[in-house]
């Protein structure tokens, strides 16, 4: 079975400080993703990744940067955390081989 | 903006089968139907994806209209367990890195 797991499932952070979030996964897929959702606006892509050093904008990449050194890593970072941040993050993993999307539990970041 | 339009709410009874609509009408002839669902507090999970013709597997069934703007995914015995939003996307073959663009989905619910 693919594994995608989340660095935490709950964190909360106060306004300005620096946040990464993390998503490992162990099945040596190529593309990684980012999503965040919330009540309303439903899943929103924020980067994603289709190899090593390699990253592409979402539809919502502003206030965000990603790294992803390793392939099994892609970490998502809140350079400055604002409150409008506070959401549900989703890393989603998908292999060449593959049709689907494989999502990770998820974080739950409040913002205070 | 999500390309395919779904019901905001059904439900269904326990044991029965319960068939979610999805309009696809402006799919285009090389993109995929996906369908995915999310548990509370759970990240999305794949249930089934087709081109043109039905498909089965393990979860359920996927009907794909002749004209592809429309399908429908069965769930042939419905339990408790399946109460959750369901999302229905179009999308290109696996491979390449494109996120997926979520709509609000179906809540379904299952009644005892």
């Amino acid at each position: 079975d693919v594994k995608v797991t989340q660095s935490s499932r709950y964190l909360v952070k106060r306004t300005g400080e620096k946040v990464f979030l993390e998503c490992v996964q162990d099945m040596d897929h190529e593309n990684m993703f980012w999503y965040r959702q919330d009540p309303g606006l439903g899943l929103r892509l924020i980067y994603f990744s289709y190899d090593v050093k390699m990253k592409e904008k979402g539809d919502i990449p502003e206030g965000y940067s990603v790294s992803r050194e390793k392939k099994e890593r892609f970490s998502l970072i809140l350079e400055s955390a604002s409150t409008n941040q506070t959401s549900m993050y989703l890393c989603a993993t998908q292999g060449l081989a593959y049709n689907e999307q494989f999502f990770g539990p998820g974080t739950r970041l409040t913002v205070l | 903006d999500a390309k395919t339009t779904q019901p905001p709410s059904m439900d269904c009874a326990e044991g029965r089968a319960a068939n979610l609509p999805c309009n696809h009408s402006t799919i285009s002839g090389n993109e995929y139907v996906y369908w995915y669902r999310q548990i509370h507090s759970q990240g999305p999970q794949y249930i089934i994806h087709g081109l043109k013709n039905n498909e089965t597997n393990e979860m359920a069934s996927l009907i794909i209209t002749e004209d592809r703007k429309s399908s429908t995914l069965i769930l042939p015995h419905a339990t408790l367990r399946d109460t959750a939003v369901y999302y229905c996307i179009v999308g290109y073959s696996g491979g390449g890195a494109d996120g997926l663009t979520f709509g609000k989905g179906t809540h379904l619910i299952i009644q005892p």
